[in-house]
């Protein structure tokens, strides 16, 4: 199975500053018959289910808001806030749809610092 | 709007069994792969097992295989998932998800969960 390693486990970040956080896959999930990363983001807020923000590893989902981007490549990918708000405060997990089955990081808790 | 509500939880002795649904509405069931995705509690998230639109194709992580079975009623705007032995280790929040394409396992909607706790 690919193993998904998010770090850092938490991360508190002042209200407007930017926050990065990083997935790193044991195997690569880039595809090379189309040059795609399968690789995805997904919030989670206290007693909700998980939200799509973004796949392709930078694709955003319809109605996520333009200061959630994804980046990376292969093995190593970052999801960045660039302007942290209130409401972003969350656990986000990272997932790959390269292999079966598939996985998702162990999460990383956002707070407000 | 899509909505997906999941039902059938509880608590449940170990070795016993149980069944959870998810009623679709808001979109054509019939045309999605959906998958059950699981959540212990203070945990991350697990693949449980997908199933094609037509049902005729089924997946699931190895270790549930033959515990656990998928299915769904297009009729019905239904997906289901029997669990049988059910151990401590189960425990766990379950929700059913909708595959955002039928090539690639993406989920873009959920539903709200339904907690299932196996103990004596």
């Amino acid at each position: 199975d690919i193993v998904l390693t998010q770090s850092p486990d938490s991360l508190a970040v002042s209200l407007g500053e930017r926050a990065t956080i990083n997935c790193k896959s044991s195997q690569n999930v880039l595809y090379s018959s189309n040059r795609k990363n399968y690789l995805a983001w997904y919030q989670q807020k206290p007693g909700q289910p998980p939200r799509l923000l973004i796949y392709w590893a930078s694709t955003r989902e319809s109605g996520v808001p333009d200061r959630f981007s994804g980046s990376g490549s292969g093995t190593d990918f970052t999801l960045t806030i660039s302007s942290l708000q209130a409401e972003d405060v969350a656990v986000y997990y990272c997932q790959q749809f390269y292999g079966s089955p598939i996985t998702f990081g162990q999460g990383t808790r956002l707070e407000i610092k | 709007e899509v909505q997906l509500v999941e039902s059938g939880g509880g608590l449940v002795q170990p070795g016993g069994s149980l069944r959870l649904s998810c009623v679709a509405s808001g979109f054509t069931f019939s045309s999605y792969w959906m998958s059950w995705v699981r959540q212990a509690p203070g945990k991350g998230l697990e693949w449980v097992a997908n199933i094609k639109p037509d049902g005729s194709d089924k997946f699931y992580v190895d270790s549930l295989k033959g515990r656990f079975t998928i299915s769904r009623d297009n009729a019905k705007n239904s997906l289901y998932l029997q669990m049988n032995s059910l151990r401590a280790e189960d425990t766990a929040v379950y929700f059913c998800a909708r595959r955002l394409s039928d090539a690639y396992s993406v989920y873009d909607y959920w539903g709200q969960g339904i907690l299932i706790t196996v103990s004596s």
